[in-house]
């Protein structure tokens, strides 16, 4: 089955900084790669995603970035705010269409 | 709220008993998805229907639990003679197979097995 790494487990950056978090995943037939963003208590929310014909997209403050060749993709937040603080899985979804999430990044933005 | 959701939010039980949740997806979402999600962890898969069919059952489920979706809309996860190490969140999922890209989560059951 399907495998997905997540580094770093945690990440402080000063308000104004961007963050990176990188993940991979061992399934070369995975072909979609959703974000969660998860507020303490709350229920995961997708902030963006990729699909493998894709190289990069970007939405704002947000950028994913994904190498098939290598089986990586990372998740690129600009210009933080207080409110980007949260958990942030990704994920990695093959043809059978269930999702393999990472363990988390507790990223935690300081004023 | 058009949104998944689930019922109840959290449960406190014992253990040995048995307990079951309810979700109910978002209207005309014909795959729903049950995921584990234990502290500092991400979300498991469990399981996952597409209508009424129930395709694919991780080996995370035990034969205490079984998951059902008769009419292909809420689903209920039932789980027999809990033990401690059931202890987690719940969270259910939906998607629209037509429009696969997303999963759109639930609030969640919090369980604790005391």
């Amino acid at each position: 089955g399907e495998n997905v790494e997540q580094h770093p487990s945690t990440l402080s950056v000063q308000e104004g900084d961007s963050a990176v978090i990188k993940c991979t995943y061992s399934d070369s037939a995975s072909n979609y790669f959703p974000w969660y963003k998860q507020e303490l208590g709350k229920r995961p929310q997708l902030i963006i995603d990729i699909r493998s014909n894709v190289g990069e997209k970007k939405d704002q403050r947000i950028a994913v970035t994904l190498n098939k060749t290598a089986k990586h993709f990372s998740l690129h937040i600009t210009e933080t705010q207080p409110e980007d603080s949260a958990v942030y899985f990704c994920a990695a979804r093959s043809n059978d269409y269930k999702l393999s999430f990472g363990a988390g990044t507790t990223v935690t933005v300081r004023a | 709220d058009t949104g998944v959701s689930q019922d109840p939010r959290h449960k406190i039980t014992k253990r040995g008993q048995n307990v079951t949740f309810r979700c109910d997806p978002i209207s005309e979402h014909n795959r729903l998805y049950w995921y584990r999600q234990t502290l500092g962890q991400g979300p498991e898969f469990l399981t996952y229907f597409q209508n009424e069919a129930q395709l694919e059952k991780s080996r995370l489920l035990s034969d205490r639990f079984s998951a059902e979706r008769p009419k292909g809309s809420f689903s209920t996860l039932e789980i027999q003679r809990t033990e401690q190490g059931d202890s987690a969140m719940y969270l259910c999922a939906s998607a629209d197979l037509a429009v696969d890209n997303e999963q759109f989560f639930g609030p969640g059951t919090r369980l604790t097995v005391l």
